[in-house]
């Protein structure tokens, strides 16, 4: 399925790096997500942007920093990221509020931080 | 109180087994229900929506209990390839474009 495509699909940073994540939805969806899964832990919801204004900020740190310039493109710029940010980065899509449909992710970024 | 609670197993069931997952969930604003399937290291793939009726898709029947507040997935005649985690996932009327995530259920079907 390519209606969501991320990349990079591997990422290997040092702290003080700066990268960004990519995301792209082809699904004419109006909500997009990004998400973070450790291991062997459940998936938490980081940022929520529904008609690219973000409406869910889930107390994520400062040093991940999403942006939405338009409902099909999503990213998540990083900076001086720590070890344990090592984790399966996931970008999600649905049609939004109201619509009952669920959420399609992509492949998602796995990020190793040195 | 965690919004979706499951069981997260492991359940180890034999080829050709019956195996029946529940998900209790929290708030009574719910408005739509999914189990999802993730595999070791993929992200979530979604197996089915859940209809308040019920629905079966193939091996797969999902079905909801408002009064209760749950939902249950059911797998007839497992499959080695079933082997997965399967994610109960609810979303609320009064909680706009979220969705809450179970902590999953770990599969293993065994020859």
């Amino acid at each position: 399925e390519t209606g969501v495509t991320q990349t990079p699909r591997h990422l290997v940073m040092g702290m003080t790096n700066k990268k960004s994540l990519k995301c792209e939805q082809h699904l004419g969806h109006n909500a997009m997500y990004w998400y973070k899964q450790s291991a062997k832990k459940p998936l938490e919801l980081m940022f929520v942007y529904s008609l690219e204004e973000r409406v869910e900020n889930n107390s994520v740190p400062s040093r991940f920093s999403p942006e939405c310039p338009n409902s099909s493109h999503l990213f998540l710029h990083l900076h001086t990221l720590q070890p344990e940010d090592s984790a399966l980065y996931l970008c999600a899509s649905s049609l939004g509020q109201g619509y009952n449909s669920p959420l399609h992710f992509g492949n998602g970024t796995r990020l190793t931080v040195t | 109180r965690k919004e979706v609670e499951q069981d997260p197993g492991p359940f180890n069931v034999p080829e050709g087994a019956t195996v029946a997952f529940n998900c209790t969930y929290s708030n009574s604003a719910s408005q739509s229900f999914f189990w999802y399937r993730q595999d070791c290291r993929k992200e979530p793939k979604l197996l089915m929506s859940v209809y308040s009726s019920g629905n079966e898709d193939g091996r797969f029947t999902a079905q909801l209990n408002r009064a209760s507040q749950y939902i249950s997935l059911l797998i007839r005649d497992s499959k080695l390839s079933d082997s997965a985690t399967y994610l109960c996932v609810v979303t609320y009327r009064n909680t706009g474009n979220q969705f809450y995530f179970g902590t999953g259920t770990s599969l293993t079907v065994i020859p």
